[in-house]
């Protein structure tokens, strides 16, 4: 199994609403990401968890919250977001800090009204 | 600040052409440069250079690093329409594995 998978694919939601975005991956990787990817922009890096630990925040916003329960997941916990919060949102994995290649799921689309 | 800048912004061939994409890179702590093609969702992962000079292949597609003048290519020959994608360059730095993404080539191959 060599595929990062993320849900929901879509997801819409108020300001004041409160939701997750869930990713997985069963490749045995122990290091995940959180990127942001902005309409006709790169992905920007937002999280780095290795071995279930936070590695690096790039000073992303408290109301974007990580967390990796165990091994194989990565979730983004949602709160108070903003319109100019709306992208799409990347999950990655590698097989380590030390494995540049990471591979990439297929995002979660959201839109913040 | 680190910078990662791709050129073209796009470009328009038609079948059967050669395309050559450019990237060039000022990043502290560079460990590797990758390409990756993104269609419509997640990038796919095409290559990975740590080494200067050394030609890295995969069918149609090849991509050379050169470290000494911060820069690498991706050429595709006999591009087919199913080559139309923004292909990203990402810069792998630092001890966290933290990929810097270009701005990225949009190719539009025409039938």
């Amino acid at each position: 199994d060599t595929e990062v998978t993320q849900t929901p694919k879509h997801l819409v939601m108020g300001m004041t609403n409160k939701k997750s975005l869930k990713c997985e991956q069963h490749m045995g990787h122990r290091a995940m990401y959180w990127y942001k990817q902005k309409a006709k922009k790169p992905p920007e890096l937002m999280f780095v968890y290795s071995y279930e630990k936070l590695s690096i925040n790039e000073s992303v916003p408290s109301r974007f919250s990580p967390e990796c329960p165990n091994s194989s997941l990565l979730n983004l916990h949602l709160h108070a977001l903003q319109p100019e919060d709306s992208a799409l949102y990347l999950c990655a994995s590698s097989q380590g800090l030390r494995d540049i290649e990471q591979y990439f799921g297929p995002g979660t689309r959201l839109t913040v009204t | 600040e680190d910078k990662v800048v791709q050129s073209p912004l796009s470009l328009v061939v038609h079948e059967g052409d050669t395309v050559t994409l450019n990237c060039s890179y000022e990043v502290t702590n560079f460990r590797s440069l990758l390409w990756y093609k993104q269609e419509k969702k997640a990038p796919t992962f095409l290559f990975m250079l740590t080494s200067s000079g050394i030609e890295k292949k995969s069918g149609r597609l090849s991509s050379i690093l050169d470290k000494k003048e911060l820069f690498s290519i991706l050429n595709i020959t006999a591009t087919q329409t199913g080559d139309s994608a923004i292909y990203l360059c990402a810069v792998g730095r630092g001890a966290g594995n933290m990929l810097t993404f270009g701005g990225g080539t949009r190719l539009m191959v025409k039938p």
